[in-house]
């Protein structure tokens, strides 16, 4: 069964903190895809990053970092010195192969995160 | 390169009555999706289309809701009479591929009174 948890509901930080946002997913394919996406107060939904199945490196992007290890299905993003404009709810998705073709993605409930100056 | 739009932007409505929610995807994306977000939810999938068929409308409430994309392009989905629990954020996401990134619209608010 395909399913994505995110147990954070909210989070609150300190401007500067370092922060991290869980993600555990379960799939019964060998392979699929991952996903982070932001939602800001404005509303839309913003892609931040994709990783297939079948590339556990970790990936650095400025003051984001994700984490990926399949020995516990996760898929955990840390934002290093956090600041006010990373306040935004954050969703971890997962795309899944369909049995009729093309990929099916879900989403977790998502983890609020605020910043506080 | 123009993101994908959506309107109307809020709608608000009485419930039996009907509303219709357009999206413009973006140009050359075979791949459009149309999600329902709850407040304080992730986006559950209504209905994706691939071109102008439909791969997945499994969660789509065939009683009162409907879509189409005409032409492979733009698309409709319309709720018809509209229940209390309607009131969501309708959100249209389009990909290039379906295990892709998806570029989602701004959304349309809709409250039913």
């Amino acid at each position: 069964a395909q399913k994505v948890t995110q147990a954070q509901t909210e989070i609150s930080v300190v401007e500067k903190e370092d922060v991290t946002l869980d993600c555990v997913y379960e799939t019964r394919d060998t392979t699929y895809y991952l996903f982070w996406y932001k939602q800001p107060p404005s509303g839309e939904l913003v892609f931040l990053i994709r990783r297939n199945s079948f590339d556990e490196q970790n990936e650095i992007s400025g003051r984001y970092s994700w984490n990926f290890q399949k020995s516990t299905s996760s898929f955990n993003f840390t934002i290093t010195a956090s600041q006010v404009v990373d306040s935004a709810v954050y969703f971890c998705a997962l795309s899944e192969a369909r049995n009729t073709g093309g990929f099916k993605t879900i989403f977790g409930a998502g983890t609020r995160l605020f910043v506080k100056a | 390169e123009a993101g994908v739009a959506q309107s109307p932007r809020y709608k608000i409505i009485e419930k039996r009555q009907s509303v219709a929610f357009w999206c413009n995807p973006i140009s050359g994306h075979a791949t459009l999706y149309w999600y329902q977000q709850i407040l304080g939810q992730g986006p559950k999938l209504l209905i994706q289309f691939q071109n102008n068929g439909v791969v997945d409308d499994s969660q789509l409430p065939k009683d009162r809701f409907s879509a189409e994309r005409l032409k492979g392009v733009d698309s409709t989905l319309k709720i018809q009479p509209a229940k209390l629990e309607d009131s969501a954020v309708y959100l249209c996401a389009s990909s290039l591929r379906t295990n892709g990134e998806q570029f989602f619209g701004p959304g349309t608010r809709l409250t039913v009174l």
